[in-house]
């Protein structure tokens, strides 16, 4: 059935450090696919997507790349802020009447 | 403000004891659903609505009702709630299937 992985948390990095956070799917078909950030106390809500193979999803200095040959969507931030410490969720669609969401990975910027 | 509400926010509550938590959004989304959120676990959906009178089961739906007798409101109702029903509950809409979900701030359960 249709799936998704995400590395397991949480991460710990410094401020200014790089962040990759892996996720991978199985799924019919051309899903499309999001990331999904928590912030304390908060509820989810949209990073950024992408709808079809090679797309490039961006937002507030996050970015994912499609890829298809690997089944991947990896978010990655070339420098982490501590504002930037939350659950992020990788989800994708394929149709049909529900999301699938991962488990979420939790993020800790340290100052 | 576009957004998504949930009441209550906190709730502690005893085996047994109907309760209800309400969710609405003003954005007019015909898409509504409901997710519980536990560690280890992501979201799992437990129902959701296509429209109005149009409801049904999620992943995890046992236990639970809902409702959609108005585009804009889709309460969660545990009829006898038990302690593995402890949890944090999220609304979502969306203006339809696959597109971008908006989450109410979540409601924390917990039954002793």
């Amino acid at each position: 059935g249709n799936s998704v992985t995400q590395m397991e948390g949480p991460v710990t990095l410094s401020e200014e450090a790089f962040l990759t956070i892996n996720c991978t799917y199985t799924a019919t078909g051309y899903p499309s696919l999001f990331w999904y950030v928590q912030y304390p106390g908060e509820g989810l809500q949209l990073l950024l997507k992408a709808t079809k193979a090679d797309d490039k999803g961006s937002n507030k200095g996050f970015e994912a790349t499609y890829r298809k040959e690997t089944t991947s969507f990896h978010l990655e931030k070339g420098s982490v802020q501590v504002s930037d410490s939350a659950v992020y969720f990788c989800a994708l669609y394929t149709g049909g009447f529900k999301t699938i969401f991962g488990a979420g990975t939790r993020l800790f910027v340290k100052a | 403000e576009a957004q998504v509400t949930q009441n209550p926010r906190y709730l502690i509550t005893v085996t047994g004891k109907k309760l209800t938590v309400t969710c609405s959004q003003n954005m007019n989304h015909e898409y509504m659903s409901w997710y519980r959120q536990d560690p280890g676990l992501g979201l799992r959906q437990i129902y959701y609505s296509m429209n109005v009178e149009v409801t049904d089961k999620g992943d995890v739906p046992e236990g639970y009702k809902v409702s959609r007798k108005e585009k804009r409101n889709f309460p969660l109702i545990l009829e006898s709630p038990s302690p593995n029903q402890t949890s944090l509950y999220f609304c979502a809409s969306s203006t339809g299937l696959g597109e971008t979900q908006y989450f109410g701030p979540g409601t924390r359960l917990l039954v002793l």
